[in-house]
């Protein structure tokens, strides 16, 4: 029940397309659902959040879609670019962070 | 404002062995969170120090262990290292924002055990 299930594992697209990642828990007493980027040789950097009574977030072209009956979120990258390419990560957290199991992002020019 | 310290970056140490590893935070952040990250298990909580109490653990054995200082800084301990603790360690420092804890992660420590 403390899973958070994350899809696809590995994700292709081409220069100016949506990425699009999704991720579902069981849990519903989470109430906090960041998502990470991380590239190679560093640390998950925070990208945006969203807390269960909040449905849509959007910063930049980031945008969280939150589903709160389904038990699901998903991040898109809108107009993806070569330096979008990196490791995502969404997690839930009640009082600690639980990570899903990250979708290696390639964007090719 | 500087971001999350970890110290050292790479180390390499043989079974048996015992490791400290340590993680400055950001300023004014009060809470330091530990995670291991490897290609088979992902990111897994470890523990987190609050005020110099640990608040939260995860699911590691009792070789693993961390304290925190005054200043907040922290220093996680593995003793009896297994060839099974290589991994990268991260530290991460929380801040309270719009009513949850946004963590900010350091780079982490390679760790290597042979």
């Amino acid at each position: 029940q403390q899973q958070v299930k994350q899809s696809p594992q590995s994700l292709i697209v081409q220069k100016g397309g949506i990425s699009i990642i999704n991720c579902a828990y069981e849990n519903t007493a989470f109430d906090y659902f960041p998502w990470y980027q991380q590239f190679p040789g560093k640390g998950p950097a925070l990208l945006i959040a969203i807390r269960p009574d909040v449905s849509e977030k959007k910063e930049g072209r980031f945008t969280i879609s939150f589903n709160k009956s389904a038990k699901q979120f998903s991040l898109h990258i809108m107009d993806s670019q070569p330096g979008d390419s990196a490791t995502y990560f969404c997690a839930a957290s009640t009082d600690k962070l639980i990570f899903g199991t990250g979708t290696r992002l390639q964007v090719f020019p | 404002k500087a971001g999350v310290t970890q110290t050292p970056r790479y180390l390499i140490k043989t079974r048996g062995q015992q490791v400290t590893l340590s993680c400055s935070p950001i300023s004014g952040h009060r809470s330091v969170s530990w995670y291991q990250q490897t290609p088979g298990q992902g990111l897994q909580f470890l523990f987190e120090y609050f005020s110099e109490t640990q608040r939260n653990k995860g699911n590691f054995p009792g070789r693993f262990s961390g304290r925190q200082f005054s200043n907040s800084r922290s220093e996680m301990n593995v003793s009896t290292l297994e060839l099974g603790d290589s991994a990268l360690y991260l530290c991460a420092s929380s801040r309270l924002a719009g009513g949850s804890y946004e963590q900010y992660f350091g780079p982490g420590t390679r760790l290597t055990v042979t």
